[in-house]
């Protein structure tokens, strides 16, 4: 599991409430990645970081923003929540020309 | 836009038997593809990967066949265990390793 932790691993939470997910690794792989996994979706990518303070966007980014201001912890931020982005959230590293490894996941259910 | 989808989304076999998984992907460009398991409760873990330099790709009971021409990779797992009951995704890679999932093909295993 490359060391992958992930918190909270599960959160409720009102709409419009900010909710922050926290992965953090241990490997010191360049690369992390979040994820969202709903049914009849797989997983889609939101957010991705190639370095410290380097993020690009993903395939589906709308309402999410995230940081990286150390290489080991990557923050999801949902700035809003709303009940469309109830979903489970997986964290991913990789470092150079190796493999993705994925973390446990955080279920967040957005009432 | 690109896509990498799965032909079926259950598949049922018996204990002994040889599974075969099949995955198809839109992008003539892709070079790299990787096979994820997911556990229930659990992040993707990687099986076996390939480049569209080579056409097979053999690991522990695992074969990852690719045909180009058809844009078509499969997953082989000789002599299904109980153990592999899972759901199996391919995965697209493209640049800064953002991945491309299926949405995903749950294996039953039958004792």
């Amino acid at each position: 599991d490359a060391g992958i932790t992930q918190s909270p691993r599960h959160k409720v939470t009102e709409t419009g409430t900010p909710v922050t997910l926290r992965c953090h690794q241990t490997e010191n792989h360049r690369y992390m990645y979040w994820y969202r996994q709903d049914p009849g979706h797989g997983l889609r990518l939101i957010h991705y970081s190639y370095g410290v303070k380097d993020t690009d966007k993903g395939e589906v980014s709308d309402g999410y923003s995230v940081s990286r201001s150390k290489t080991e912890d990557f923050l999801l931020t949902l700035e809003s929540a709303t009940s469309s982005q109830t979903s489970v959230y997986f964290c991913a590293t990789r470092a150079e020309y190796n493999e993705q490894f994925f973390g446990p996941g955080t279920r967040l259910t957005v009432l | 836009g690109e896509s990498v989808g799965l032909h079926l989304p259950t598949l049922s076999v018996q204990e002994g038997d040889n599974s075969i998984i099949n995955c198809a992907y839109s992008n003539s460009a892709s070079d790299y593809f990787i096979w994820y398991k997911q556990e229930s409760g659990k992040g993707p873990q990687f099986i076996i990967d390939i480049r569209s330099n080579m056409d097979k790709r053999q690991g522990q009971r695992v074969t990852v066949l690719l045909n180009k021409t058809v844009k078509h990779l499969s997953l082989q797992i000789a002599a299904t265990q109980p153990g592999d009951s899972a759901v199996y995704f391919c995965a697209d890679e493209g640049p800064g390793g953002k991945l491309i999932f299926g949405q995903g093909t749950e294996l039953s295993v039958k004792p």
